[in-house]
């Protein structure tokens, strides 16, 4: 199985700062063939579904803000808000989508506002 | 627009089986795609249950492989979950969703708690 993790717990950041959430795989989720990441982040709002952001690590779904960036590959990703707006309060997951035996998602890294 | 709703009882006893549908529009399950179950215990993270793809090929979380049946009905764009000999420890939010091999789990139901209590 590959385990995700995530770092911090959670974090409390200014109106108009920069929040940055980290998040590794167990083992590499780069597919060599296509040089992508199978790597998706995800937003989740109290009493909603988890919101597709990001997938192959760094593409922005359609129509999401572009403060949310994302990076990294191999084991190692990163997704930054580069200006935390007030609807940008949520928990915020990573999930790898290498493994179609089996898709695992991180624990979780809650954002409020400081 | 794709659209999910899931759908069936919110309270299911010890022992008995969980059943759920996902009703689809704005898209043909036939035309491709997965089709999935995702979980999410109350205040805690989300755990994958399984897919199916529109041609019927299932794929399952190994902890939860010998308990989950998920089925698929192109005539009523609909897919199903069936989870047998549930305890407390099933009771969730379950979503279902839509799985793109290159997005990933892009479109999502609201979600709808099932409670295992007698």
């Amino acid at each position: 199985d590959i385990v995700m993790t995530q770092s911090p717990d959670s974090l409390a950041v200014s109106l108009g700062e920069r929040a940055t959430i980290n998040c590794k795989s167990s083992q590499s989720v780069l597919y060599s063939s296509n040089n992508k990441n199978y790597l998706a982040w995800y937003q989740q709002k109290p009493g909603q579904p988890p919101k597709l952001l990001i997938y192959w690590a760094s593409t922005r779904e359609s129509g999401v803000p572009d403060r949310f960036s994302g990076s990294g590959s191999g084991t190692d990703f990163t997704l930054t808000i580069s200006s935390l707006q007030a609807e940008d309060v949520a928990v915020y997951y990573c999930q790898q989508y290498y493994s179609t035996l089996l898709f695992t998602f991180g624990p979780g890294t809650k954002v409020d506002i400081k | 627009q794709v659209q999910l709703q899931e759908s069936g009882p919110g309270l299911v006893k010890p022992s008995e089986t969980l059943s759920l549908t996902c009703a689809v529009s704005g898209y043909s399950i036939s035309s491709g795609y997965y089709w999935g179950w995702i979980r999410q215990p109350p205040g805690k993270g989300l755990e994958w249950i399984g897919s199916i793809y529109h041609s019927g090929s299932t794929y399952y979380n190994p902890s939860l492989k010998s308990r989950v049946t998920i089925s698929v009905d192109t005539s009523k764009n609909q897919f199903s979950l069936k989870l047998s000999s549930v305890t407390a420890a099933d009771t969730a939010v379950y979503y279902c969703a839509r799985r793109s091999l290159e997005t990933s789990f892009d479109y999502w139901g609201q979600g709808t708690l099932v409670t295992v209590s007698s």
